[in-house]
């Protein structure tokens, strides 16, 4: 069984500050692994997806890198902003497609 | 540019009704979830279909039934609702494999049972 785990559960960093996101699987046989972002009761964005053979994706301020072998991934936001503020989960998807949430993140970003 | 798409955005219901949550999807994906999420926690996965005409469960099933209609619709029916089913759904697509199949979420429905 897939098993996503997120630590920390939350964070707080002052502005200007690198964000450090961390999401670790148990099985490393994933299709793929998706970054997301959620704002206090609303749905969630997709920040970055990386296939299974890839080893980090970036977009903007944001970098994602994957180890499949040790099952963990990173999200980098540089140069934190109070805008950043929000919870970020991850996903796998795996055997069958199915998709497996971590539990989370939430980012605190103090200006 | 609907994507993933919601009914109701809210509900409340009285202990033992019934009700079913619609999700449809128009990107001509196979594969269609529903998720419950509570206070401070991740994503929980209740059903999920790869492919029309499957179904499975995912870690959090009792309760719950599902219909994958046709390749759009994926439907979750709650038959006798329950305080501990208050929650928010969120319905979400993706395709087959791991090449380019992000996830699409639908913007979720506000479930409170009393």
């Amino acid at each position: 069984k897939q098993e996503v785990t997120q630590i920390p559960a939350a964070l707080s960093v002052p502005e200007g500050e690198n964000l450090v996101l961390n999401c670790s699987f148990t099985d490393s046989a994933i299709y793929n692994l998706q970054w997301f972002r959620q704002d206090p009761g609303k749905g969630l964005t997709s920040l970055l997806l990386i296939q299974s053979s890839q080893r980090e994706q970036t977009s903007g301020r944001l970098n994602a890198s994957l180890d499949k072998s040790s099952g963990r991934s990173t999200l980098y936001i540089a140069a934190s902003q109070p805008g950043d503020s929000a919870t970020y989960l991850c996903a796998v998807k795996a055997a069958g497609n199915k998709l497996t949430f971590g539990g989370g993140t939430r980012v605190l970003v103090k200006p | 540019n609907a994507g993933v798409t919601q009914t109701p955005k809210f509900q409340v219901l009285k202990t033992g009704q019934s009700m079913t949550l619609q999700c449809a999807q128009d990107m001509n994906h196979n594969s269609m979830y529903w998720y419950r999420q509570d206070p401070g926690m991740g994503l929980r996965l209740i059903y999920y279909s790869a492919s029309e005409g499957t179904t499975d469960k995912g870690e959090v099933p009792n309760g719950y039934n599902v219909s994958r209609l046709n390749k759009r619709e994926f439907s979750l029916r709650l038959e006798s609702a329950a305080p501990s089913q208050t929650s928010v759904y969120f319905c979400a697509s993706t395709d087959l494999g791991g090449m380019n199949t992000e996830a699409f979420f639908g913007q979720g429905t506000r479930l409170t049972v009393v």
